[in-house]
């Protein structure tokens, strides 16, 4: 069974602050992760896929980085905002699967 | 707006009905999946259609029937269900051709939230 683990569960800063928070998956046969954003009542959105060692995607004031080698992602949110507010889900392939196998997340609440 | 949409949004069912849950993508995917998501565990894969084809049945029990007609839409019938099926069913799909290799990113309906009585 393919372990990916997310830290930490959940997360309080204020507006203003930046964070990060981590993905753990296993190295060996490594093929794509995928970062998902989820708010409540809605549908998770993905926010990047990545592929290479060494990988860093941005997108605003989001942005990620992987270490396929080691077996980590991170992802930071510079400057947080209250719409940030969600649950960032990771997702590991290995093997050229299609499957994706989710982590249980990490759940941002960013206060205004 | 994802392009993926899912009715009922909530559903309350006994464990006599018989019930289904349908998706519709307008993305023009060829592969459709359903996981589920019980309290405090991450989102678990239970079916794939690959041009209306299944792909994948990851141990799930009988009582759970998908139906895929057609490339853009996606059933899931419910019968005899267990309190304990109560969660989130996701549908999403996927561009598909081939579901190995690539991105294959994957785009997801907002979700049905099922309790079973």
């Amino acid at each position: 069974i393919l372990n990916v683990e997310q830290s930490p569960q959940s997360l309080h800063v204020q507006e203003g602050d930046s964070t990060n928070f981590t993905c753990s998956f296993p190295s060996s046969n490594f093929y794509a992760l995928h970062w998902y954003r989820w708010e409540t009542a809605k549908s998770p959105e993905a926010l990047f896929v990545m592929t290479l060692n060494g990988d860093e995607k941005k997108k605003g004031r989001i942005s990620a980085t992987l270490n396929t080698k080691e077996g980590y992602s991170y992802l930071y949110i510079k400057g947080s905002q209250p719409e940030d507010s969600a649950t960032y889900l990771c997702a590991p392939r290995m093997d050229s699967s299609y499957k994706l196998i989710f982590g249980s997340g990490t759940r941002l609440l960013v206060r205004p | 707006e994802t392009g993926v949409t899912q009715t009922p949004r909530h559903l309350v069912m006994g464990m006599t009905n018989k019930k289904s849950l349908k998706c519709e993508q307008h993305l023009g995917h060829n592969a459709m999946y359903w996981y589920k998501q019980s309290a405090k565990k991450p989102l678990e894969l239970m079916f794939v259609y690959n041009f209306k084809e299944q792909t994948e049945n990851n141990s799930v029990p009988s009582r759970f029937s998908p139906e895929c007609p057609n490339s853009s839409h996606l059933f899931l019938h419910l019968h005899t269900l267990q309190p304990e099926d109560s969660a989130l069913y996701l549908c999403a799909s996927s561009q598909g051709r081939e579901l190995a290799g690539g991105h294959n990113e994957q785009f997801f309906g907002p979700g049905t939230r099922l309790t079973v009585l």
